[in-house]
């Protein structure tokens, strides 16, 4: 039974579109995360937040956007989209003690930019 | 500072035979280490964690972990491979500050022979 929702689950898209991909939790969790995740499998963080109206960039640099208006939903956005884009995007939210309990994690959204 | 090294990218066995996938970790405070497996086109589910108790810690699906402060291991085992165990898995790392996030490693894909 997941706990934090990404829509949609695929995505074919032209190169230029705009685009949002969709996280919710109903976790009522604080911190929320995204993960870029190539072929290769390493997944690279490129955004995070703790709170609303609280957002950082992550390790990877990244195009996308995020918001955090309200606790439950992390959006990320890309404001022209390119076939460098094209990756498995993670979302990821955790309680304020992270160490102790790790990430729950959605089931993802597969973007391919054509 | 955290990280974790995984060794080997892809690792192969028969079904029947033992599982190791090998994990080791830097950190300069006591860590939480925690170990994830993602099927395909799935996200991120978290098999077992070491928080400080146990060092044998026993996971889902059969799967457990030993922490080895000596040899700053957290290798991941399992007595016998099920083909359903082919899967990618994630071994990962956090300091036991609230502020901390997770740092994962880059992943092992398991595969099960007939």
């Amino acid at each position: 039974e997941a706990d934090i929702y990404q829509t949609p689950r695929y995505l074919v898209i032209g190169t230029g579109k705009k685009i949002t991909l969709e996280c919710s939790q109903t976790m009522g969790h604080d911190k929320m995360y995204w993960y870029q995740q190539d072929p290769g499998m390493e997944l690279h963080l490129i955004h995070y937040s703790y709170g609303v109206n609280s957002t950082e960039k992550g390790d990877l640099s990244s195009e996308s956007t995020v918001s955090r208006i309200r606790t439950e939903h992390f959006p990320l956005t890309l404001e022209s989209a390119r076939p460098s884009h094209t990756s498995q995007y993670l979302c990821a939210s955790s309680e304020a003690r992270a160490q102790n309990y790790g990430y729950t994690f959605g089931s993802g959204t597969r973007l391919t930019v054509v | 500072a955290q990280s974790v090294t995984q060794l080997g990218s892809h690792v192969s066995v028969s079904e029947g035979a033992l599982v190791l996938l090998r994990c080791n970790y830097s950190s300069s405070v006591p860590p939480y280490l925690f170990w994830y497996v993602q099927y395909p086109n799935q996200g991120l589910q978290l098999l077992l964690k070491y928080t400080s108790a146990a060092t044998l810690v026993k996971g889902i699906n059969g799967f457990e972990a030993e922490f080895k402060k000596s040899e700053t291991s957290f290798h991941l085992t399992k007595p016998s491979a099920h083909m359903s165990d082919a899967a990618e898995y994630f071994c990962a790392v956090s300091a036991s500050s609230s502020a901390s996030k997770i740092i994962f490693g880059s992943g092992t894909r398991l595969s099960i022979r007939p």
